[in-house]
């Protein structure tokens, strides 16, 4: 299985700030990486797929990066609605996985 | 706009059989996987498996032995199910679909509403 690892588990951060959120898969991924965001009750919401691809209709202050086993989400300007968790997955393997999620809360 | 209603028992004893459907409304239901997914209560996201429109079905490892998922395509639903439930299935379980190009790779882009599967004595 790949194994992906995100960091930090969790951040507190306030309105307007800039967010980072990293994603390292246990081997090569290429650029088969994608984010979703979940709000509590709710299902996940696909952000950016292929890594850096923003899906329609999400906020352009989201952006993704990265490729190979180093990923990174990034949220300029972070927005009250943007309180949530924030989860990887690839899609290289077969064996879809996905990270074990970013809880970004209000400071 | 493509929806997925899902429905289910959400209350099982352990041994018994989870049973799940999803419905899809809207967009196109051939060239796409549909999927299940679930996620422990606190945690995070495991994928279940898979099915093609055609029949063709990919699973989990650790989760083959137990589950079958199938298809009716005239009718745009596809449906789970995972035999021998204990207390460690609780989750909410949720429908997907899954986009593909060669590419893009494969993303989840449209979701069910989710499921609470709670396996209790």
């Amino acid at each position: 299985d790949i194994q992906m690892t995100q960091s930090p588990s969790s951040l507190s951060a306030s309105v307007g700030d800039r967010v980072t959120i990293t994603c390292r898969a246990s081997q090569t991924i290429a650029r088969y990486l994608n984010w979703y965001q979940q709000k509590p009750g709710k299902a996940p919401k696909l952000l950016i797929y292929a890594a850096s691809n923003l899906q329609s209709g999400v906020p352009s202050r989201f952006s993704g990066s990265g490729s190979g086993t180093d990923f990174t989400l990034t949220i300029t300007s972070l927005q009250p609605e943007d309180f949530a968790t924030y989860f990887c997955q690839q899609s290289y393997s077969s064996l879809l996985t996905f990270g074990r999620g970013t809880k970004v809360e209000i400071k | 706009q493509v929806q997925l209603q899902q429905w289910g028992a959400g209350l099982l004893k352990p041994s018994e059989t989870l049973s799940l459907n999803c419905a899809v409304y809207g967009g196109s239901f051939r060239g796409y996987y549909w999927s299940w997914i679930r996620q422990p209560p606190g945690k995070g996201l495991e994928w279940i498996g898979e099915i093609h429109h055609s029949g063709s079905t990919n699973y989990n490892p650790s989760l083959k032995s137990r589950v079958t998922i199938s298809v009716d395509t005239s009718k745009k639903q596809f449906s789970l199910k995972m035999s021998s439930v204990t207390a460690a299935d609780t989750a909410v379980y949720y429908c997907a679909r899954l986009s593909y190009t060669e590419q893009m790779g494969n993303y989840f882009d449209y979701w069910g509403q989710g499921t609470l599967v709670t396996v209790s004595s």
